[in-house]
């Protein structure tokens, strides 16, 4: 299976910073990362699709980059709605994968 | 909008069949040409895409599930299922449905159902 490293995985910022995470896969998958916030008690929301495309409605503060085995998430001027846990993953090969998360923390 | 609801077995016995569905409504579910999929998440830790079931019904099975897995579709009812066999307290957690893209992005979730393993 296809590892996918989230680092790190807890991080304290305030609103209005700027946060970049990052996931490394265990081979290259092009561009076929994904990536989505989860609250606590709801389910995941999808923010960016194949490692840079903005989904619908998701605000452009979001950003997704890279290609091959290392990808980034950057978050421009953190809102308080942004306080969440992040996801990377891959859909390369199957089993589709996701990284352990990153906690993003006040 | 579409919208999926889960719906299930909360409490299920070691080595018995976990069994849920989920009801899309807003759309039909055959529209699209969408893969469907069920990915669950244990208490505090991650998640893990169970699988997907496509539009022509066949379907793709993680393989750490061991073969304990059923996933099938309803176009009529406009309902999933997911089946999982010999269940154990490793197979507690909130299982989600969620539609998938044609890149395998999960655009659309449920908002998850709790099932616990314990006798």
């Amino acid at each position: 299976d296809i590892q996918m490293t989230q680092s790190p995985s807890s991080l304290s910022a305030s609103v209005g910073d700027g946060v970049t995470i990052t996931c490394r896969a265990s081979q290259s998958i092009v561009s076929y990362v994904n990536w989505y916030q989860q609250k606590p008690g709801k389910a995941p929301t999808l923010l960016i699709y194949s490692a840079s495309s903005l989904q619908s409605g998701v605000p452009l503060r979001f950003r997704g980059s890279g290609s091959g085995t290392d990808f980034t998430l950057t978050i421009d001027s953190l809102q308080p709605e942004d306080f969440a846990t992040y996801y990377c993953q891959q859909t390369f090969r199957t089993p589709h994968t996701f990284g352990l998360g990153t906690k993003l923390e006040f | 909008q579409m919208q999926l609801q889960e719906s299930g077995s909360g409490l299920v016995k070691p080595s018995q069949t976990l069994s849920l569905t989920c009801a899309v409504s807003g759309g039909s579910m055959d529209t699209g040409g969408f893969p469907w999929s069920w990915i669950r998440q244990p208490p505090g830790k991650g998640l893990e895409c169970l699988g997907y079931i496509y539009p022509s019904g066949s379907t793709y099975y993680n393989p750490s599930l061991l073969g304990r897995v059923t996933m099938s579709k309803d176009g009529s009812k406009n309902h999933l299922s997911l089946k999982l066999n010999s269940v154990t307290a490793a197979d507690t957690a909130v299982y989600y449905c969620a539609r998938a893209t044609m890149v395998h992005a999960f655009d659309i979730w449920g908002q998850g159902t709790m099932v616990t393993v314990s006798s």
